[in-house]
């Protein structure tokens, strides 16, 4: 059964930069999907960014473009969002999980990172 | 942007009641709507793929139905662990998106 794990959250200030890592036990890391969703403080999902299992392909919510970019390592059975001129709206738990495909569900979640961006 | 819409927003109710969640989308999504649960303090639970696909290990009271632009989520008889928020998705087009969520409280 795969289980995800995410790190890599704190407080950052606006325009500053933070890299969340998502670590996945299991085998057969490069046969699925991944995606990145946030949930701001009391509020609904949101999903963040989108890659392939190749990593070959990626999706990213207009929110974010241009500024986050999702990579992942096959080899180390980890996945990456590196988060660029982050902004006070960018404040909320991202959560990865993991997909089929683009258009499958999410059928496994990580616990959680804190992202707080504040001055 | 596929938009969805979720009603009620919140819900009040007694165990052995039946609950009933509907989640309409903008457009046509076909059958790619999906189903969570999140309980409070969790990460989000995967109960339904597929508009109606329960997935392994969630209670047979948890079941979907509908395609193309109303779905439903129903929970045939509460129980106290379901106190949770209830969210739909959508995967049929980019951007993926959320319904804004159905807090299900235990009267």
């Amino acid at each position: 059964e795969v289980q995800l794990f995410e790190s890599g959250g704190g407080v950052v200030q606006p325009g500053g930069s933070l890299r969340l890592s998502c670590a996945a036990s299991g085998v057969a890391f490069h046969s699925y999907a991944m995606n990145w969703v946030r949930q701001a403080p009391g509020k609904g999902l949101a999903w963040v960014s989108h890659i392939s299992g190749s990593g070959g392909v990626t999706y990213y919510a207009d929110s974010v473009k241009g500024r986050f970019t999702i990579s992942r390592d096959n080899s180390k059975n980890i996945m990456y969002l590196q988060m660029n001129s982050l902004r006070v709206e960018d404040t909320a738990v991202y959560f990865c999980a993991k997909s089929p495909t683009v258009i499958g569900a999410f059928d496994v979640w990580g616990q959680g990172a804190r992202v707080t961006v504040s001055s | 942007e596929i938009v969805l819409t979720q009603s009620p927003n919140f819900q009040s109710v007694s165990p052995k009641e039946r609950v009933t969640i509907t989640c309409r989308a903008s457009q046509s999504v076909g059958n790619s709507l999906h189903w969570y649960q999140q309980r409070p303090g969790q990460s989000p639970k995967l109960l339904i793929k597929s508009a109606s696909q329960s997935m392994s290990g969630v209670p047979s009271r948890f079941s979907g139905s509908g395609s193309g632009t109303v779905f439903t989520l129903t929970i045939s008889s509460l129980e106290a662990e379901d106190a949770a928020a209830y969210f739909c998705h959508q995967s049929s087009a980019l951007p993926l998106t959320f319904g804004g969520g159905t807090k299900v409280e235990i009267k």
